[in-house]
């Protein structure tokens, strides 16, 4: 079946530090992948994305590579700042469902 | 571009009452419309899918008779929950996508509606 599997939480860093959060998936096919982040008290927004093997998303320092060979998707960013803070999800669309990771939730400190 | 709105984002109803959540995609056309439902500290939870001028199709273990999607229009889709009671309290989360659009594989999500039954 299809799933995400996502590192869990909560992490907590310092500013300027360097974020990884793991995600590994399982799907047949070729689905596309993304990271969503959330706010408290709002929806989810799009982050970053990636259709196929070898592509990179990349958005507001935060990026993430399609790793087909490891079923990847870890989202990276070289320097935090305290307005990251907020609940990061892993997700894939197989084209007919979205499938989310429990979410993982980074607090960053100054 | 793609901006999903919902009202209400705050709402507190007395245990009986029913309360309608309306979704609109605000500068695409939703064709198709998801609800979902988030508790605290938990991932989303898909309750049902929604295609414009059909009917919805609803995850297994969620009570379509309690509750009702509406997708009338390619911008409108409406969630009310029936009689409600204080289980149903939760975050509710509306989110589309346009079939048509170059990003059919994204789903754009509303902020969310926090619906308290007293």
């Amino acid at each position: 079946g299809n799933s995400v599997t996502q590192m869990e939480g909560p992490v907590t860093l310092s500013e300027e530090a360097f974020l990884t959060i793991n995600c590994t998936y399982t799907a047949t096919g070729y689905p596309s992948l993304f990271w969503y982040v959330q706010y408290p008290g709002e929806g989810l927004q799009l982050l970053l994305k990636a259709t196929k093997a070898d592509d990179k998303g990349s958005n507001k320092g935060f990026e993430a590579t399609y790793r087909k060979e490891t079923t990847s998707f870890h989202l990276e960013k070289g320097s935090v700042q305290v307005s990251d803070s907020a609940v990061y999800f892993c997700a894939l669309n197989t084209g007919n469902q979205f499938y989310f990771g429990t979410g993982t939730s980074l607090t960053v400190i100054p | 571009g793609a901006v999903v709105s919902q009202h209400p984002s705050r709402v507190i109803c007395k245990s009986g009452t029913s309360v309608k959540i309306e979704c609109r995609s605000l500068d695409f056309q939703a064709t198709t419309m998801f609800w979902y439902r988030q508790f605290p500290k938990q991932s989303l939870m898909l309750m049902a899918t929604s295609n414009e001028g059909s009917k919805a199709t609803y995850e297994q273990g969620v009570e379509k008779d309690k509750f009702l999607i509406n997708h009338a229009s390619l911008t409108l889709s409406t969630l009310t929950v029936t009689s409600a009671h204080p289980e149903d309290s939760s975050f509710y989360i509306c989110s589309a996508r346009d079939l048509w659009r170059g990003d059919a594989d994204t789903q754009y999500f509303g902020p969310g509606t926090r619906l308290t039954v007293l």
